[in-house]
This record gives C-alpha cells, structure tokens and sequence, in this order.
C-alpha cells in the first residue's frame, strides 16, 4: 500500500539559512500534519491542513511556514534556520475531516550546523 | 505541561513475556487513543486505536485497555518478541482539533 513520502530524507543546513520540506499525503487523504521531534522527545504538532485551508495550529515557530496545495501535497518552509532547529520533522496524512488515524512518513532529519 | 503522561519511561521484558505500558490523561474531552510503535530512525506506526465508548480492544498481540473513569489506558504486548524491540507512543486527541498530544515514550527491549 501507498504511504506517506517526504522529501528530502536528510538535509543539513547553516544558521540563518532556508529549507523546504515536502510531504506527499497517502492517495486520497486530503489531511495532513506536520510535527516535529527532537532527540528522544515525543513528536511535537506543529500544523496542519484539511483541503488546502489550515485547520489547526500548534508549536510553530513564526519562522516557519507551511501550506497545503490543490494536489494535497503540503510544503513547510522553514527561515532563519537556528541549531534548535535540528530534529526530525514528520508529516502524517489522515482522510476526511475528523477521521482520527494518522499515518506518518518516513521524516526528514533536518541537521543545522 | 504534559497533557498526556507515560509510564514507564524504559521497559526490559523478556521474549515471551507481556509488556505493559500506562498512559494518563487529564482532559475529559479527548475522545481517540492510538498507540505508536517507532524503530529508530523511522516514523511512528498506528499499532491500534481505541475510543472511550470501549473498555477494550484487541488486535492480535497487543490489547488496549481502557478505564475512562480513572482517564488511564494501556498497551499490553502479548508474547513479547525481540522484534517489538522498539519506542511506543500513546497519543489522544478530540473531536474538532487535528493534532495528537504525545506521551514522552516508552523504550521497550525484549530480550532474546
């Protein structure tokens, strides 16, 4: 079966520096979440969309950005990159709203140096 | 504040035996319970889901216990093997909002 795909799987930028990372929800589900985990912490929510409007809001730096796009991809776009940064950021997909199973993706590690 | 709290942090069983994981909630309005199981390196994996209209729930080895009146739930692993060697999560999460609150984790090793 399908699951979730993000993009890039590693990434290693510098302070001050920009990234983009993407997620591809599983086929169908039009609901996707953002979440954040630092080293042995649990996975933090940061944000997330249901049919390309944001639906709810969590720990999110104002540095960060995120959105969803007509195909249900979803971009979270990080600026002026700091070390606390670092962690491994997962996006997960649901269908329907108020559907509660989450599915997640393999998460990028983001690394800044 | 940890809205949902995990116990024990650590976990060392040996194969064959039953882990047991506690989770407690404060919030009366959470309505959906999954349980995760991460390897490292990778995403967390929904293992099983229980609501609270539902004292129990069972999926092959693992079983969800749930008490709404103490706000407690639990993963039992039956028949742990070395390959359940791994961090699980509980989670909730309510009607209307579409985040999960996390618990801290729980390092489960079973031991060969």
């Amino acid at each position: 079966a399908a699951g979730v795909i993000q993009s890039p799987r590693h990434l290693i930028k510098e302070k001050r520096e920009t990234a983009t990372l993407k997620c591809y929800p599983i086929p169908r589900h039009d609901t996707v979440y953002w979440y954040q985990q630092g080293p042995g912490q649990d996975p933090q929510f940061l944000i997330s969309f249901y049919e390309k409007m944001q639906s709810d809001k969590g720990s999110i730096p104002d540095r960060f950005s995120a959105q969803q796009f007509s195909d249900y991809h979803s971009e979270l776009n990080m600026s002026s990159l700091e070390l606390g940064d670092s962690a491994l950021y997962f996006c997960a997909s649901s269908l329907g709203q108020g559907i509660h199973e989450q599915y997640f993706g393999p998460g990028t590690r983001l690394t800044v140096t | 504040q940890q809205q949902v709290k995990q116990s024990p942090q650590s976990l060392i069983v040996q194969k064959g035996g039953i882990s047991i994981i506690n989770c407690a909630y404060e919030n009366t309005a959470f309505d959906y319970f999954p349980w995760y199981q991460q390897f490292p390196g990778k995403g967390p994996a929904l293992l099983i889901a229980i609501r609270p209209d539902v004292s129990e729930k069972k999926e092959g080895r693992f079983t969800i216990s749930f008490n709404k009146s103490a706000k407690q739930f639990s993963l039992h692993i039956m028949d742990s093997q070395p390959g359940d060697s791994a961090t699980y999560f509980c989670a909730a999460s309510m009607s209307g909002t579409y985040k999960y609150i996390f618990g801290t984790g729980t390092r489960l090793k079973v031991l060969a």
